[in-house]
C-alpha cells in the first residue's frame, strides 16, 4: 500500500498522560501536513513540513503540542498532559509541493 | 483571511434523484480548490482538483465545477453508496505555504 500510514488507529488515554502519533506520508511526497477534526467539523490546519523543516506551526492548539519529523520521513504528533478537548480525530495528509493532498485514515484520540 | 463556506450541511436525496453541492470561498490568490468524501471514522479520500474558473472533472456520478467565487459538486442519479460527508478545501497562495482550508462539508445521505 503505497497510502499515508498512520499508527496507531484508536488511541484512548487517561487524563494528563502524554500520548504520540506516527504518521508515514506517501513516499515521494515532501510536504507532510497535521490537522485535528472534531464531530461535525472539517479539519483543522495544525502544522506543516517541507521536507524536515516545520514551516508553519503557529497554529498548534497549545504549547502542549509539538512535531517532528526527523529526516524528512516519517512524522510524529505529540500531545503532552492531555486533556479531555482534546478528545479528536488526527488526520496526517501528505503532498508533492503544492499538489493535491491525500490524506491517512486518521488516529481517533480518546482522553477520559 | 482565507474562509471556505459548504452549503447545504445536510442533504437527504432519494435514489436516482440528482442534485447540488455548493462551496463559496474568499481567498487572495487561489492556487486549487479540492473536493474530498469522507466516510465516518475515516480519513478524507481525494476526489478533484480544480485550479482555474470555467475549470470541470468528472468521476462516475460526480461533477466538479468551478467558478471565480464558488464551486459545485453535482451528483447525478445518486446511489446510497454515494451516501459521505463532502469536503470542499481551497489552497492559496499565502507566502507560499500552500496550506489547505477546509469547509464544514455537507453531509449527504442518499435514501434507497
Amino acid at each position: 500500500d503505497t497510502g499515508v500510514s498512520q499508527n496507531p488507529r484508536h488511541k484512548i488515554t487517561k487524563r494528563g498522560q502524554n500520548v504520540t502519533f506516527r504518521c508515514d506520508p506517501i513516499s515521494e511526497h515532501n510536504r507532510l501536513y497535521w490537522y485535528r477534526q472534531t464531530l461535525g467539523q472539517g479539519p483543522e490546519f495544525l502544522t506543516y513540513f517541507q521536507n524536515e523543516a516545520q514551516l508553519e506551526k503557529s497554529r498548534l492548539l497549545s504549547d502542549r503540542f509539538s512535531a517532528e519529523r526527523p529526516k524528512g520521513s516519517f512524522s510524529t504528533l505529540e500531545i503532552q498532559r492531555t486533556e479531555q478537548g482534546d478528545s479528536a480525530m488526527y488526520l496526517c495528509a501528505s503532498s508533492l509541493g503544492g499538489t493535491g493532498t491525500f490524506f491517512g485514515q486518521g488516529t481517533r484520540l480518546t482522553v477520559v | 483571511e482565507d474562509q471556505v463556506t459548504q452549503s447545504p450541511e445536510a442533504l437527504r436525496l432519494q435514489e436516482g434523484e440528482s442534485s447540488s453541492l455548493n462551496c463559496s470561498y474568499t481567498v487572495s490568490g487561489l492556487r486549487g480548490l479540492f473536493w474530498y468524501r469522507q466516510d465516518p471514522g475515516k480519513g478524507p479520500e481525494f476526489l478533484f482538483t480544480l485550479y482555474s474558473a470555467g475549470e470541470e472533472k468528472e468521476k462516475e456520478r460526480l461533477k466538479a465545477t468551478l467558478t471565480k467565487k464558488e464551486s459545485f459538486l453535482h451528483i447525478t442519479a445518486p446511489k446510497p453508496e454515494d451516501s459521505a460527508t463532502y469536503l470542499c478545501a481551497v489552497q492559496a497562495d499565502s507566502g507560499g505555504s500552500y496550506i489547505p482550508t477546509f469547509g464544514r462539508g455537507t453531509s449527504l445521505i442518499v435514501h434507497p
